[in-house]
């Protein structure tokens, strides 16, 4: 099955610093990346995803890149805020294939 | 929408106890989806249906774990007997037919067996 690595598992950054966390994944037939963000207490939330016919997508201070041939995707977070502290997942999945499989997770603490 | 509902939110038990963990998914959401979460394992597929069908329970741990939707806006995860190990957080999470790939979370069930 699908094998997602997730680096660092924790990042600390200065406010409006950018925070840079990586993820590789084994299955090259994988081709949906989606990024979740939990916070203490809550669910994990979907904050973007790219799928494989996109090398990079971007929505506001969040943007994710993907490497295919390197088997590898990144989120990049841009001036960060202390509501940027939570824990993020990456993962992956095959297309109709609702089978998630997610790394282990980034805690992000943003210092103000 | 108020999202997917989990109850309950917290549940302390005793070894050899039977636990029902409860899950309404969004409505019109197609696929239901059964997650465990560890600091061990990260987060785990435990299973997934699709139309009240079970499609994958691959991830059930052992034969203690069951999990039913009897209709659209209800499903259960039943652990008969509990063990320590068990203990975890349990998210319940729907997506809608299309396949956006999206899944909606529930805010979990913090289950702790002594």
């Amino acid at each position: 099955g699908e094998n997602v690595e997730q680096h660092p598992s924790t990042l600390s950054v200065q406010e409006g610093d950018s925070a840079v966390i990586k993820c590789t994944y084994s299955d090259s037939a994988s081709n949906y990346f989606p990024w979740y963000k939990q916070e203490l207490g809550k669910g994990p939330q979907l904050i973007i995803d790219i799928r494989s016919n996109v090398g990079e997508k971007k929505d506001q201070r969040i943007a994710v890149t993907l490497n295919k041939t390197a088997k590898h995707f990144s989120l990049h977070i841009t001036e960060t805020q202390p509501e940027d502290s939570a824990v993020y997942f990456c993962a992956a999945s095959k297309g109709g294939d609702y089978k998630l499989s997610f790394g282990a997770g980034t805690t992000v603490t943003v210092r103000a | 929408d108020a999202g997917v509902i989990q109850s309950p939110r917290h549940e302390v038990t005793e070894m050899g106890q039977e636990v029902t963990l409860r899950c309404k998914p969004i409505s019109g959401h197609d696929y239901l989806f059964w997650y465990r979460q560890t600091m061990m394992r990260g987060l785990e597929l435990l299973i997934y249906f699709n139309n009240n069908v079970p499609i994958d329970d691959s991830g059930m741990p052992e034969d203690r774990f069951s999990a039913k939707m009897p209709n659209a806006s209800f499903s259960t995860l039943k652990i008969q007997p509990s063990e320590p190990r068990d203990s975890a957080v349990y998210f319940c999470a729907s997506s809608p037919r299309v396949n956006t790939g999206e899944l909606f979370f529930g805010e979990g069930s913090r289950l702790t067996v002594l």
